[in-house]
Order: structure tokens, then C-alpha cells, then sequence
């Protein structure tokens, strides 16, 4: 089953407006990261946030992490049109004493932003 | 170069048919990923490679055969198939398992 949950599922905004998306998961992490997906082409990472971390920022991109709710936000400012994408948290847990883990990926939110 | 390339961008295979999927990246990363897309769906993860061995198999059918010939190239070999694997696999690598991992534009698999 899939670790994360996102919400909202969808997302309509106007250019100009900030966009928030919100993720939850289960289990403990070591890292929790954020991806872009267009048109059902290849992901592009946007930003991972490690667990000891509680807030990142990216160009527009902030990235907030509560490990004691197991939650994350993404906040995109001033939103683009080109910004128009599926946004998918995943989360990745060592297995213990190993560099080794499975990114695992929230049901993800699909956010429009209308010209 | 920090691109992932994936080759063929589409394709349809019979049930019969045997056939492979490719991809190769020149970042030097160290791990590589195959994901398995359905439509409206998150990525789910098959298999991880690291140092060019298999360290992660998701209990995937063994119709589904991957392969590391070397450190930049990770095949998936598909044989007899079922529709419902039709999907956009994806690959990926990243420099270490924990790191963050670039992404190829996936393969548009359909199994007639």
C-alpha cells in the first residue's frame, strides 16, 4: 500500500496565486521528498527535506516537514502556468544499518493554474 | 550530462513476444531504478540496483527480468506479458540509494 496520502487530489488556481499541497504518511522516515510529473512523462525532483529538517525553500518552492504529525507541506508561490503538473510526495526509510530504501510515493495532487 | 534516456518512447508487444526495455545514464550514479506507472496512479517501485547488483526486488512476476550489464546501463526484459501490464515504466538513478533520483521519460508499454 502506498505510504503517502496528498491532498488536496486536485487543485485549480489562477496565475499569480500560491498553491498548497499537503502530505501525510505512516511510517518513520529518513527523508521526504517532492516531485513534478507532466502529462505522464518523467518525474523532476524538486526538493527532499531530511527528517531532522522542518522547513526548505527552493526558489518558490517551501517545503515544510512535522515529523510528529507525519506531514509535509509543498507551498509554490506566485504560481505559473507552466507550473501546471502532478505533484507527488514519496518518502524513503533506511532499512536498518543500510544505505538502501524504497521511495515510497503518495496518490500525488494534479494542479492547474490558469492563465 | 544529467539526463536519464530511456529507449523505445513507445511500445506494443503481443503476449508471445519477447521484449526489452533500455536505459543508460552518464551522471555516474550509482543506483538505478525501475518504476511500473499505471494511469492517474503514483509510481510503484520493482527493483533497485546498487553498485550493479539487484539489492531491492518488490516481488515482481518473473516475466519481468531486469539487468545490469554496467554501471551507467539497466535493462528490463519483458516476456509474455499481460494486459493489464501495460504502463509507463520509468527509470531512474540517483548518486546513492538515500539521494534524490533523476528520471527518464519512461516507455509507453501496451500488451495486446
Amino acid at each position: 500500500s502506498q505510504q503517502g496520502e496528498e491532498d488536496p487530489q486536485a487543485l485549480s488556481i489562477q496565475e499569480g496565486e500560491n498553491a498548497t499541497m499537503n502530505c501525510s504518511y505512516k511510517t518513520s522516515i529518513n527523508n521526504l521528498q517532492w516531485y513534478r510529473q507532466n502529462s505522464g512523462r518523467g518525474l523532476v525532483h524538486l526538493i527532499l527535506i531530511r527528517s531532522n529538517e522542518r522547513e526548505k525553500h527552493s526558489g518558490r518552492l517551501r517545503v515544510t516537514l512535522d515529523t510528529s504529525k507525519k506531514s509535509s507541506s509543498l507551498l509554490i508561490t506566485a504560481s505559473r502556468a507552466a507550473d501546471t503538473a502532478s505533484y507527488f510526495c514519496a518518502t524513503i526509510l533506511f532499512a536498518g544499518g543500510t544505505s538502501y530504501g524504497k521511495l515510497t510515493f503518495g496518490q500525488g495532487t494534479i494542479l492547474t493554474v490558469h492563465p | 550530462d544529467t539526463e536519464v534516456t530511456q529507449t523505445p518512447k513507445h511500445l506494443v508487444m503481443g503476449m508471445t513476444n519477447k521484449k526489452s526495455l533500455k536505459c543508460e545514464q552518464h551522471m555516474g550514479h550509482r543506483a538505478m531504478y525501475w518504476y511500473k506507472q499505471k494511469a492517474k496512479k503514483p509510481p510503484e517501485l520493482m527493483f533497485v540496483y546498487s553498485y550493479e547488483k539487484l539489492s531491492i526486488n518488490e516481488s515482481v512476476p518473473s516475466r519481468f527480468s531486469p539487468e545490469c550489464p554496467n554501471s551507467s546501463l539497466l535493462n528490463l526484459h519483458l516476456h509474455a506479458l499481460q494486459p493489464e501490464d501495460s504502463a509507463l515504466y520509468l527509470c531512474a538513478s540517483s548518486q546513492k540509494n538515500r539521494d534524490e533520483q533523476f528520471f527518464g521519460p519512461g516507455t509507453r508499454l501496451t500488451v495486446l
